[in-house]
């Protein structure tokens, strides 16, 4: 059974372009969860989609959108990069919004480093 | 008021040793409280988790503890082997954060042979 997979594995773009980063979830969750990991630190909620909406949004500029299609798998788009933007980029599916009974899977990330 | 404070950064135990992360937090309304153990190059994975309906809940090795009235958990790994060497993060959700993990800041933990 495969977990989450996410792509690319690792990325490298200019300052100010912008970037798609892709995510499958865990066969059975209908929900996906972005969260930005920057070096040294903990997950920083980013959005969460369900039935193709999104549903809660943490503390990230506009700059940052997403999108879930119909087989519940997820993009995260960001637009004019910046060198802040470096970071590991989580995708965490689960069964229903809140994912605490069973807990939400995590894929292994997307490496953006912003030059 | 969404805070989730880890401590301590890193920590270094040796094999069959107690290891223990504390974690303390500001929002009453939280009420799933999960641990994360993450190696290099991979997604965080869930350990354990409790709801503040129990002071303590053990799977294995590992132990949450959990003090409602003073806002704090902790969680502990009894015989510690190398192999548990990683970063953990406590997390908390709940409330207006329904669905929406709040992480603490890590805790490296090296277990030495």
């Amino acid at each position: 059974d495969a977990g989450v997979t996410q792509s690319p594995t690792h990325l490298i773009k200019t300052r100010g372009q912008q970037v798609t980063l892709r995510c499958s979830p865990k066969s059975g969750h209908d929900t996906v969860s972005w969260y930005q990991q920057a070096l040294g630190q903990g997950p920083q909620f980013i959005f969460q989609y369900y039935e193709e909406e999104e549903r809660q949004r943490g503390n990230f500029p506009d700059r940052f959108s997403g999108h879930q299609f119909p087989n519940y798998s997820s993009e995260l788009n960001v637009n004019a990069l910046l060198l802040g933007d470096s970071a590991l980029y989580l995708c965490a599916s689960s069964h229903g919004l809140t994912g605490d009974d069973y807990g939400y899977t995590f894929g292994s990330g997307t490496r953006l480093t912003v030059v | 008021q969404q805070q989730v404070k880890q401590s301590p950064q890193s920590l270094i135990v040796q094999k069959g040793g107690i290891s223990i992360i504390n974690c303390a937090y500001e929002n009453t309304a939280f009420d799933y409280f999960p641990w994360y153990q993450q190696f290099p190059g991979k997604g965080p994975a869930l350990l354990i988790a409790i709801r503040p309906d129990v002071s303590e809940k053990k799977e294995g090795r590992f132990t949450i503890s959990f003090n409602k009235s003073a806002k704090q958990f902790s969680l502990h790994i009894m015989d510690s082997q190398p192999g548990d060497s990683a970063t953990y993060f406590c997390a908390a959700s709940g409330g207006t954060s329904y669905g929406k993990l709040t992480f603490g800041q890590g805790t490296i933990l090296t277990v030495h042979p």
